[in-house]
Protein backbone atom coordinates (compact mmCIF):
# COMPACT_ATOMS: atom_id res chain seq x y z
CA UNK A 1 0.00 0.00 0.00
CA UNK A 2 0.74 3.67 -0.03
CA UNK A 3 3.37 5.38 2.77
CA UNK A 4 4.62 8.39 3.56
CA UNK A 5 7.79 8.57 6.58
CA UNK A 6 8.89 11.86 7.99
CA UNK A 7 11.70 12.85 10.15
CA UNK A 8 10.62 12.55 13.52
CA UNK A 9 10.59 15.82 15.41
CA UNK A 10 10.58 18.05 17.32
CA UNK A 11 13.07 20.21 15.10
CA UNK A 12 14.32 23.34 16.93
CA UNK A 13 16.17 25.90 15.08
CA UNK A 14 17.20 29.11 15.78
CA UNK A 15 15.78 32.17 13.82
CA UNK A 16 17.22 32.66 9.74
CA UNK A 17 18.42 29.03 9.63
CA UNK A 18 18.50 26.64 7.30
CA UNK A 19 15.40 23.99 7.43
CA UNK A 20 15.23 20.71 5.56
CA UNK A 21 12.34 17.89 7.17
CA UNK A 22 12.54 14.51 4.99
CA UNK A 23 10.25 12.86 3.87
CA UNK A 24 10.31 9.17 1.95
CA UNK A 25 7.29 8.11 -0.08
CA UNK A 26 6.06 4.33 -1.37
CA UNK A 27 3.53 3.91 -3.25
CA UNK A 28 2.37 2.18 -6.86
CA UNK A 29 2.33 4.80 -9.98
CA UNK A 30 2.71 8.34 -9.99
CA UNK A 31 1.49 10.14 -6.87
CA UNK A 32 1.38 13.80 -6.55
CA UNK A 33 2.88 14.67 -3.03
CA UNK A 34 1.68 17.94 -1.03
CA UNK A 35 3.29 19.39 2.26
CA UNK A 36 0.33 20.93 4.59
CA UNK A 37 0.92 23.11 7.71
CA UNK A 38 -0.88 23.73 10.82
CA UNK A 39 0.07 26.79 12.81
CA UNK A 40 -1.27 26.81 16.41
CA UNK A 41 -4.73 26.70 17.09
CA UNK A 42 -5.49 26.03 13.31
CA UNK A 43 -6.58 23.84 11.35
CA UNK A 44 -4.16 22.33 8.42
CA UNK A 45 -3.80 23.76 5.26
CA UNK A 46 -1.82 23.16 1.81
CA UNK A 47 1.41 24.78 1.98
CA UNK A 48 2.74 23.35 -1.24
CA UNK A 49 2.70 20.71 -3.96
CA UNK A 50 4.12 18.96 -6.89
CA UNK A 51 2.26 16.75 -9.52
CA UNK A 52 4.87 14.82 -11.29
CA UNK A 53 8.79 14.00 -11.09
CA UNK A 54 11.23 16.99 -10.99
CA UNK A 55 8.48 19.52 -10.10
CA UNK A 56 9.31 21.83 -7.63
CA UNK A 57 6.30 23.26 -5.60
CA UNK A 58 7.39 26.63 -3.65
CA UNK A 59 5.34 28.97 -1.14
CA UNK A 60 6.30 31.32 1.33
CA UNK A 61 9.72 30.96 1.07
CA UNK A 62 9.41 27.07 1.37
CA UNK A 63 10.55 24.86 -1.65
CA UNK A 64 10.14 20.93 -2.59
CA UNK A 65 11.27 18.93 -4.71
CA UNK A 66 9.75 15.64 -6.52
CA UNK A 67 12.43 12.97 -6.50
CA UNK A 68 10.91 9.87 -8.24
CA UNK A 69 14.63 8.48 -8.17
CA UNK A 70 14.93 8.34 -4.13
CA UNK A 71 11.28 8.74 -3.65
CA UNK A 72 11.65 11.97 -1.70
CA UNK A 73 9.99 15.23 -1.64
CA UNK A 74 12.16 16.96 1.25
CA UNK A 75 10.82 20.41 2.29
CA UNK A 76 13.38 22.94 2.78
CA UNK A 77 13.39 27.02 3.66
CA UNK A 78 16.61 28.83 3.85
CA UNK A 79 15.66 30.94 6.51
CA UNK A 80 13.45 30.20 9.29
CA UNK A 81 11.13 32.73 11.16
CA UNK A 82 9.75 32.16 14.19
CA UNK A 83 6.58 32.46 12.68
CA UNK A 84 7.41 29.08 11.01
CA UNK A 85 7.05 27.21 14.15
CA UNK A 86 3.98 24.56 13.19
CA UNK A 87 3.26 20.97 12.58
CA UNK A 88 4.42 19.90 8.78
CA UNK A 89 2.50 17.03 7.22
CA UNK A 90 3.87 15.07 4.07
CA UNK A 91 1.47 13.67 2.02
CA UNK A 92 0.65 11.85 -1.16
CA UNK A 93 -2.09 11.15 -3.47
CA UNK A 94 -2.01 8.21 -5.86
CA UNK A 95 -4.44 7.78 -8.75
CA UNK A 96 -7.86 9.88 -9.27
CA UNK A 97 -8.88 9.13 -6.03
CA UNK A 98 -9.40 11.59 -3.50
CA UNK A 99 -7.51 9.93 -0.34
CA UNK A 100 -4.75 11.61 0.57
CA UNK A 101 -1.65 9.26 2.61
CA UNK A 102 -0.14 11.68 5.65
CA UNK A 103 2.81 10.72 7.42
CA UNK A 104 3.12 11.40 10.84
CA UNK A 105 3.85 15.02 10.90
CA UNK A 106 7.29 17.00 11.84
CA UNK A 107 6.75 19.76 14.54
CA UNK A 108 9.24 22.86 14.12
CA UNK A 109 9.59 25.28 16.85
CA UNK A 110 11.85 28.37 15.79
CA UNK A 111 13.85 30.53 18.12
CA UNK A 112 14.93 34.08 18.16
CA UNK B 1 -11.14 28.38 0.21
CA UNK B 2 -13.62 27.31 2.58
CA UNK B 3 -14.05 27.95 6.77
CA UNK B 4 -14.62 24.88 8.42
CA UNK B 5 -16.43 24.80 11.66
CA UNK B 6 -16.27 21.63 14.15
CA UNK B 7 -17.95 21.79 17.21
CA UNK B 8 -17.15 20.80 19.80
CA UNK B 9 -13.14 21.74 19.71
CA UNK B 10 -12.64 19.03 23.02
CA UNK B 11 -14.34 16.78 25.47
CA UNK B 12 -13.92 14.79 28.26
CA UNK B 13 -16.11 11.69 27.44
CA UNK B 14 -17.15 8.57 29.83
CA UNK B 15 -15.98 4.94 28.71
CA UNK B 16 -19.44 3.08 26.87
CA UNK B 17 -21.07 6.74 25.83
CA UNK B 18 -21.31 8.45 22.45
CA UNK B 19 -20.28 12.24 21.26
CA UNK B 20 -21.29 13.28 17.72
CA UNK B 21 -18.78 15.76 16.39
CA UNK B 22 -20.73 18.91 14.03
CA UNK B 23 -18.88 20.13 10.68
CA UNK B 24 -20.30 23.03 9.51
CA UNK B 25 -18.65 24.86 6.04
CA UNK B 26 -19.28 27.75 4.60
CA UNK B 27 -19.99 27.04 1.13
CA UNK B 28 -21.16 24.13 -0.11
CA UNK B 29 -18.45 21.65 -0.97
CA UNK B 30 -18.61 18.20 -3.06
CA UNK B 31 -16.28 15.95 -0.95
CA UNK B 32 -16.36 15.97 3.02
CA UNK B 33 -14.58 13.50 4.48
CA UNK B 34 -13.18 12.58 8.35
CA UNK B 35 -10.34 11.90 9.32
CA UNK B 36 -8.44 10.56 12.77
CA UNK B 37 -5.11 11.72 14.56
CA UNK B 38 -4.09 9.23 17.24
CA UNK B 39 -1.42 10.42 19.30
CA UNK B 40 1.69 10.57 17.52
CA UNK B 41 0.29 8.80 14.34
CA UNK B 42 -0.60 10.06 11.22
CA UNK B 43 -4.29 11.52 10.12
CA UNK B 44 -6.05 8.17 9.20
CA UNK B 45 -9.22 8.39 6.81
CA UNK B 46 -12.24 7.33 8.43
CA UNK B 47 -14.42 8.03 5.64
CA UNK B 48 -16.01 9.72 3.01
CA UNK B 49 -19.31 11.68 3.46
CA UNK B 50 -21.62 11.46 1.04
CA UNK B 51 -24.77 13.54 0.43
CA UNK B 52 -28.11 11.98 0.83
CA UNK B 53 -26.83 8.72 0.90
CA UNK B 54 -24.30 6.05 3.19
CA UNK B 55 -20.77 7.05 3.66
CA UNK B 56 -17.80 5.05 2.51
CA UNK B 57 -15.52 4.06 4.88
CA UNK B 58 -12.02 3.02 4.84
CA UNK B 59 -10.52 -0.56 5.96
CA UNK B 60 -11.04 -0.75 9.32
CA UNK B 61 -13.75 1.80 10.52
CA UNK B 62 -17.25 0.61 10.32
CA UNK B 63 -20.64 2.78 10.61
CA UNK B 64 -22.05 1.14 13.64
CA UNK B 65 -18.91 2.66 15.61
CA UNK B 66 -18.27 5.93 13.10
CA UNK B 67 -21.62 6.47 12.28
CA UNK B 68 -21.64 10.04 10.26
CA UNK B 69 -24.54 11.96 8.73
CA UNK B 70 -24.37 14.45 5.48
CA UNK B 71 -27.80 15.97 4.76
CA UNK B 72 -27.12 18.57 2.38
CA UNK B 73 -23.70 19.65 0.94
CA UNK B 74 -22.33 22.08 3.69
CA UNK B 75 -22.76 19.86 6.98
CA UNK B 76 -22.03 16.45 8.26
CA UNK B 77 -22.10 14.93 11.90
CA UNK B 78 -19.44 12.42 12.74
CA UNK B 79 -20.59 9.85 15.86
CA UNK B 80 -17.59 7.97 18.17
CA UNK B 81 -19.97 5.42 19.49
CA UNK B 82 -19.57 3.45 22.63
CA UNK B 83 -16.42 4.87 23.43
CA UNK B 84 -13.47 3.57 24.78
CA UNK B 85 -10.00 5.20 25.94
CA UNK B 86 -8.46 3.67 22.75
CA UNK B 87 -10.36 6.65 20.98
CA UNK B 88 -9.03 9.49 22.21
CA UNK B 89 -7.97 11.24 19.47
CA UNK B 90 -8.48 14.28 17.00
CA UNK B 91 -11.23 14.35 14.93
CA UNK B 92 -10.48 16.29 11.73
CA UNK B 93 -13.29 17.41 9.34
CA UNK B 94 -12.13 18.16 5.79
CA UNK B 95 -13.50 19.12 2.60
CA UNK B 96 -12.24 19.35 -0.98
CA UNK B 97 -14.31 21.13 -3.81
CA UNK B 98 -14.75 19.86 -7.55
CA UNK B 99 -14.22 16.00 -7.57
CA UNK B 100 -11.12 16.16 -5.03
CA UNK B 101 -8.54 15.44 -7.72
CA UNK B 102 -6.13 18.25 -7.37
CA UNK B 103 -5.52 16.62 -3.75
CA UNK B 104 -5.85 19.76 -1.95
CA UNK B 105 -8.19 19.71 0.79
CA UNK B 106 -9.75 22.56 3.78
CA UNK B 107 -9.61 21.32 7.50
CA UNK B 108 -11.43 22.24 10.48
CA UNK B 109 -9.46 23.15 13.51
CA UNK B 110 -10.51 19.56 14.63
CA UNK B 111 -11.93 17.87 17.86
CA UNK B 112 -9.88 16.48 20.42
CA UNK B 113 -11.27 13.93 22.58
CA UNK B 114 -10.37 12.83 25.68
CA UNK B 115 -12.06 9.15 26.86
CA UNK B 116 -11.27 8.32 30.43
Amino acid sequence: GNSVTQMEGPVTLSEEAFLTINCTYTATGYPSLFWYVQYPGEGLQLLLKATKADDKGSNKGFEATYRKETTSFHLEKGSVQVSDSAVYFCALKAGTASKLTFGTGTRLQVTL
Amino acid sequence: SAVISQKPSRDICQRGTSLTIQCQVDSQVTMMFWYRQQPGQSLTLIATANQGSEATYESGFVIDKFPISRPNLTFSTLTVSNMSPEDSSIYLCSVAFGGGHTGELFFGEGSRLTVL
